[in-house]
């Protein structure tokens, strides 16, 4: 079973409206947890990296919480754009020997 | 641009082929990463390199070879691939020490096996 699930799988939103990506993880224990964006045909690139004593991260439209004490994150999208349109990944890393274990990503699609 | 770069960017090879795919990074790390992304798949860890020295390999098929010259460079060989190798293959590079450890990623190289 992997050690990092991301709900929904994929999402269609319109353009303009806000969305929550979801992230359940049961590594422990971790030193922080990452969510990335990957385009299509790229490298995921970095969004916003939290340690296991905080609970909430921005960076421009993107916010992300985490619960350690339930182990879900998650990462709101405000206002989406059509860039948003990407692969949204998990990442927990493990404290000690600093492993990574990836989730799925969530696929967002946004329409005009 | 995340100052890791790959090439190709596209391959399409035939299973009796062989080819190799590079990774240059730009960031002054010393551990360089390599990680196969298959549809619908979590991205697999496949060797790490640190230093130059090989780290981890994560029981890759021998048809899977790395090579590490420098800090800067990494390599992957490929041959007599299967069809199931057919992914998109991601390098990274990271600081590990005195750092957050975060891995920057290249652009991948998307290969298809024929």
């Amino acid at each position: 079973k992997n050690q990092v699930e991301q709900s929904p799988q994929s999402l269609i939103i319109l353009e303009g409206k806000n969305c929550t990506l979801q992230c359940n993880y049961t590594v422990s224990p971790f030193s922080n947890l990452r969510w990335y964006k990957q385009d299509t045909g790229r490298g995921p690139v970095s969004l916003t990296i939290m340690t296991f004593s905080e609970n909430t991260k921005s960076n421009g439209r993107y916010t992300a919480t985490l619960d350690a004490d339930t182990k879900q994150s998650s990462l709101h999208i405000t206002a989406s754009q059509l860039s948003d349109s990407a692969s949204y990944i998990c990442v927990v890393i493990f404290m000690g020997n600093n492993r990574l274990a990836f989730g799925k990503g969530n696929q967002v699609v946004v329409i005009p | 641009e995340t100052g890791v770069t790959q090439t190709p960017r596209h391959l399409v090879m035939g299973m009796t082929n062989k080819k190799s795919l590079k990774c240059e990074q730009h960031l002054g790390h010393n551990a360089m990463y390599w990680y196969k992304q298959s549809a619908k798949k979590p991205l697999e860890l496949m060797f790490v390199y640190n230093f130059k020295e090989q780290t981890e390999n994560n029981s890759v098929p021998s048809r899977f070879s790395p090579e590490c010259p420098n800090s800067s460079h990494l390599f992957l060989h490929l041959h007599t691939l299967q069809p199931e190798d057919s992914a998109l293959y991601l390098c990274a590079s990271s600081q590990t020490s005195g750092g957050s450890y975060e891995q920057y990623f290249g652009p991948g190289t998307r290969l298809t096996v024929t």
